[in-house]
């Protein structure tokens, strides 16, 4: 069965560091996500993309974070200088056109020490 | 702002019934998803209502009243498997979902 991955799977960096966060989502998906959830809180949104573009983002998603599809198969979340509060597992997510169930990869868990 | 409300945590035996409460506050609403977590892992798709009534996916069920703002996941014969935190999230324009603050089931033999 296709899954979502994401690559690395523990991503430990210093403040004021650019991270990376990769996803590959399933492949015939058209919509594409990202959510954070940090240890022992909810789940929170981050933003949604679809044709080439962002479709909605939240207060969270400032200017420090940026996605981008450089290809027909990743996916990717930048965050240019890292705070400690950005410390969470930050999960990929893609979904089908016409379709309401969102498939979640693996997670990423980002340490900023 | 969006808000949903559902209880912190849940304990019940293997075999038994446990219902899940989710009440909502929001403008935009599309429809409730219901996900599962376990710890240390994804959340994973259970179901999804727009429209108001019952949705039935074998042991789950999941439950809709949209002038109520409110819904509900029944989880029957329980395993102790299930054990896991269980979110409701509501969906918006643009498919975002915005999830709630997950209740914990505990199953206990």
């Amino acid at each position: 069965e296709p899954e979502v991955t994401q690559t690395p799977s523990h991503q430990v960096t210093q403040m004021g560091q650019e991270v990376i966060l990769r996803c590959v989502p399933i492949s015939n998906h058209l919509y594409f996500y990202w959510y954070r959830q940090i240890l022992g809180q909810k789940v929170e949104f981050l933003v949604s993309f679809y044709n080439n573009e962002i479709s909605e983002k939240s207060e969270i998603f400032d200017d420090q974070f940026s996605v981008e599809r450089p290809d027909g198969s990743n996916f990717t979340l930048k965050i240019r200088s890292t705070k400690l509060e950005d410390s969470a597992m930050y999960f990929c997510a893609s979904g089908r056109q016409g379709r309401d169930e969102q498939y979640f990869g693996p997670g990423t868990r980002l340490t900023v020490t | 702002g969006q808000s949903l409300e559902q209880p912190s945590e849940v304990t019940a035996v293997e075999g038994a019934i446990v219902q899940i409460n989710c009440t909502y506050q929001t403008s935009g609403f599309y429809g409730l998803s219901w996900y599962q977590q376990h710890d240390g892992g994804a959340p994973t798709f259970l179901s999804y209502n727009a429209l108001d009534g019952l949705e039935e996916t074998g042991r789950f069920s999941s439950f809709l009243s949209r002038s109520d703002s409110y819904g509900y996941l029944l989880l029957q014969e329980l395993q102790m498997k299930d054990s896991a935190s269980y979110f409701c999230a509501e969906r918006a324009a643009g498919n975002k979902l915005t999830f709630g603050g997950g209740t914990r089931v505990l199953v206990k033999p």
